[in-house]
C-alpha cells in the first residue's frame, strides 16, 4: 500500500535559518504528492503541491520537487520566519484513491527569534 | 466564501455511547473526506463522499460510518465508543471527486472518558 515517510522531529530554529523536512514516500505509478501545515487550534492547510515527476511546487517561500527517481518530495524554505512554527505534513494521493490522502506522522517546526 | 464548518468544536462522550459529528462543506464542493487524527496514530482516512455516495473507505471497524446529504453536508457517526477513539476528526471538502486541492475544517475534538 502507499505510505509516506517523515524525518523525525521537532525541529527547532532560529530565525532566518535555512529548513529543510525530508519526506520520502512508497506507492504504487504516480501519486499525487503534498505538503499541508497545521496551525495550533486549527485544521491543515494546503501548502504546495505537485503532480508529475520533477514538477516544484512553491508558496510563501516554501518549495519542494517532486523526486520520482529518489521517491522524495523534500521541503525547503531559505529563511524562516517565527510564524513559520506549525506542524507539517507530507501527503500523497495514489492514482486510483479518490481524494483519499495517506500522511506522513508529521514534523514539529519551532522557529525562535 | 465560508470556510468548512464542523459542528460540535468540541465533544465529551462516555465509552459505550454513540456520537454524531456534522461537517458543512465550502459552498458548491460536492465532495467531503473523513480523517482521524490521533498523537499515536497520526492522520488516518475514514471515509469519503461525493454525490451522496461513499467512494471510498479506510481501514476502520464498522462502528464508524457515515453519509452526505443532497445539499452535500456529511455527517459521522461512532456506536458503541471507545477510549481509543478519543481523537480531533477533520472533515475536508473540494470541489469535484479527485479534486487537487483539498480544504480543511478545524475539527470536532472527541473525548471519550
Amino acid at each position: 500500500g502507499n505510505s509516506v515517510t517523515q524525518m523525525e522531529g521537532p525541529v527547532t530554529l532560529s530565525e532566518e535559518a535555512f529548513l529543510t523536512i525530508n519526506c520520502t514516500y512508497t506507492a504504487t505509478g504516480y501519486p499525487s504528492l503534498f505538503w499541508y501545515v497545521q496551525y495550533p487550534g486549527e485544521g491543515l492547510q494546503l501548502l504546495l503541491k505537485a503532480t508529475k515527476a520533477d514538477d516544484k511546487g512553491s508558496n510563501k517561500g516554501f518549495e519542494a520537487t517532486y523526486r520520482k527517481e529518489t521517491t522524495s518530495f523534500h521541503l525547503e524554505k531559505g529563511s524562516v520566519q517565527v510564524s513559520d512554527s506549525a506542524v507539517y505534513f507530507c501527503a500523497l494521493r495514489g492514482e486510483t484513491s479518490g481524494s483519499r490522502l495517506t500522511f506522513g506522522e508529521g514534523t514539529q517546526l519551532t522557529v525562535n527569534p | 466564501k465560508a470556510g468548512v464548518t464542523q459542528t460540535p468544536r468540541y465533544l465529551i462522550k462516555t465509552r459505550g455511547q454513540q456520537v454524531t459529528l456534522s461537517c458543512s462543506p465550502i459552498s458548491g464542493h460536492r465532495s467531503v473526506s473523513w480523517y482521524q487524527q490521533t498523537p499515536g496514530q497520526g492522520l488516518q482516512f475514514l471515509f469519503e463522499y461525493f454525490s451522496e455516495t461513499q467512494r471510498n473507505k479506510g481501514n476502520f471497524p464498522g462502528r464508524f460510518s457515515g453519509r452526505q446529504f443532497s445539499n452535500s453536508r456529511s455527517e459521522m457517526n461512532v456506536s458503541t465508543l471507545e477510549l481509543g477513539d478519543s481523537a480531533l476528526y477533520l472533515c475536508a471538502s473540494s470541489p469535484i471527486f479527485r479534486s487537487y486541492e483539498q480544504y480543511f475544517g478545524p475539527g470536532t475534538r472527541l473525548t471519550v472518558t
